[in-house]
């Protein structure tokens, strides 16, 4: 069974520009979660698609957003990047709210 | 309140010898209490899991002992290896929630 799969594994971005992260969930799980992890710190949530819906929100600016499709893959978007966006960005699936997430390996993120 | 509340933040200990990293919950709705895994350069592992029900989970050197009096939860590492060397999160839920993290422990085992 093929595991959480996030592409590209690393980009290098401009100030100013905007970039995607693409993430493919395991097989039939239904709940894809977006984090920011920066050197040092912990997890912070950015938000969760389940069914195509953004189910739950974290406290980061407008410039985040992301979408699900209907085979469960999601997109993050993130515009007008600043240097304070360069991170290890995660993807984790699960197929229900309370059950084990599997993460991905990360996008690392550098804006210079 | 949704925080979940991780100490130490850092932690040494020699080889052979129990590495404990504790977390406290304020809600009460949660059900769901996981730890997670991370090494450099990789997305944190699922390690082991409890619910309320019980108050201790075991698997292998791992295990989680659950107070829900008062709302804490701690991972045990027993004879510790420096393969085990890496950050720890702990971690809360409930039906439909997002997990809440706790901010990690960076765990080094010395030999």
């Amino acid at each position: 069974k093929a595991g959480v799969t996030q592409t590209p594994r690393y980009l290098i971005k401009t100030r100013g520009q905007q970039v995607t992260l693409s993430c493919s969930p395991i097989s039939g799980h239904r709940s894809v979660s977006w984090y920011q992890q920066t050197p040092g710190q912990g997890l912070q949530f950015l938000f969760e698609y389940f069914s195509e819906t953004q189910r739950n929100k974290g406290n980061f600016p407008g410039r985040f957003s992301g979408r699900q499709f209907s085979n469960s893959r999601s997109e993050m978007n993130v515009s007008t990047l600043e240097l304070g966006d360069s991170a290890l960005y995660l993807c984790a699936s699960r197929p229900t709210a309370d059950t084990e997430a599997f993460f991905g390996q990360g996008t690392r993120l550098t804006v210079v | 309140q949704q925080q979940v509340k991780q100490s130490p933040q850092s932690l040494i200990v020699q080889k052979g010898g129990i590495s404990i990293i504790n977390c406290a919950y304020e809600n009460t709705a949660f059900d769901y209490f996981p730890w997670y895994q991370q090494f450099p350069g990789k997305g944190p592992a699922l390690l082991i899991a409890i619910r309320p029900d019980v108050s201790e989970k075991k698997e292998g050197r791992f295990t989680i002992s659950f107070n829900k009096s008062a709302k804490q939860f701690s991972l045990h590492i027993m004879d510790s290896q420096p393969g085990d060397s890496a950050t720890y999160f702990c971690a809360a839920s409930y039906s439909n929630y997002q997990l809440i993290w706790g901010a990690g422990t960076k765990l080094i085992i010395k030999p």
